[in-house]
């Protein structure tokens, strides 16, 4: 069974400063990884892709990055802003034979101050 | 840019009542997913939906729980005889394969 983990839980950084937010899982066998915000009290907005063949992949100021390996991804946000404020959940995403199943992180909810 | 709807954004219903989660996804998208998120909780994974039957689902998803795309454009979630512990927001997802997940704004189920 997938096991996804997300550390920090919840991680508070002044305004400016680069971070670094991590996720493990235990099961190697993925499709892809995908990185989300949620802002309170509202959906899911996605933030990047990665393929089980990236190692990472980069969209303005956040960079993912995928080890296979050694079960690890890193969403790394730079210049943070008051803006970034917001949970971020990793998740992934099994893809074998035609079935398709989702493992969510328990996520880590930041806070930036201005 | 195309999004994923749901309706309705909150839903009050009486234990032991029937209700149905409505869910529009990204018109080109292939596969569609419901999740739950109970209050404080992570997202947990329901079912998947491929080619008109589920691909996969939890073992949250018993028969209480059912899946439908019932016209080609809307997907249904219903859950019979709710439970007081079948309160949770509810997101409906689509995409999925080689495309990212795009998710709806959710609906908040509250069970009385």
């Amino acid at each position: 069974k997938q096991e996804v983990t997300q550390i920090p839980a919840a991680l508070s950084v002044p305004e400016g400063e680069n971070l670094v937010l991590n996720c493990s899982f235990t099961d190697s066998a993925i499709y892809n990884l995908q990185w989300f915000r949620q802002d309170p009290g509202k959906g899911l907005t996605s933030l990047l892709l990665i393929q089980s063949s990236q190692r990472e992949q980069t969209s303005g100021r956040l960079n993912a990055s995928l080890d296979k390996s050694s079960g690890r991804s890193t969403l790394y946000i730079a210049a943070s802003q008051p803006g970034d404020s917001a949970t971020y959940l990793c998740a992934l995403l099994l893809y074998s034979g035609g079935y398709q199943k989702v493992t969510f992180g328990t996520g880590t909810k930041l806070q930036v101050i201005p | 840019e195309p999004e994923v709807t749901q309706t309705p954004s909150h839903q009050v219903t009486q234990m032991g009542q029937e209700v149905i989660l409505r869910c529009v996804p990204i018109s080109n998208h292939l596969y569609f997913y419901w999740y739950r998120q109970i209050l404080g909780q992570k997202v947990e994974f329901l079912v998947s939906f491929y080619n008109n039957e589920i691909s996969e689902k939890s073992e949250i998803f018993d028969d209480q729980f059912s899946v439908e795309r019932p016209d080609g454009s809307n997907f249904t979630l219903k859950i019979r005889s709710t439970k007081l512990e079948d309160s949770a927001m509810y997101f409906c997802a689509s995409g999925g394969g080689n495309q990212p997940q795009h998710f709806g704004d959710g609906t908040r189920l509250s069970i009385l």
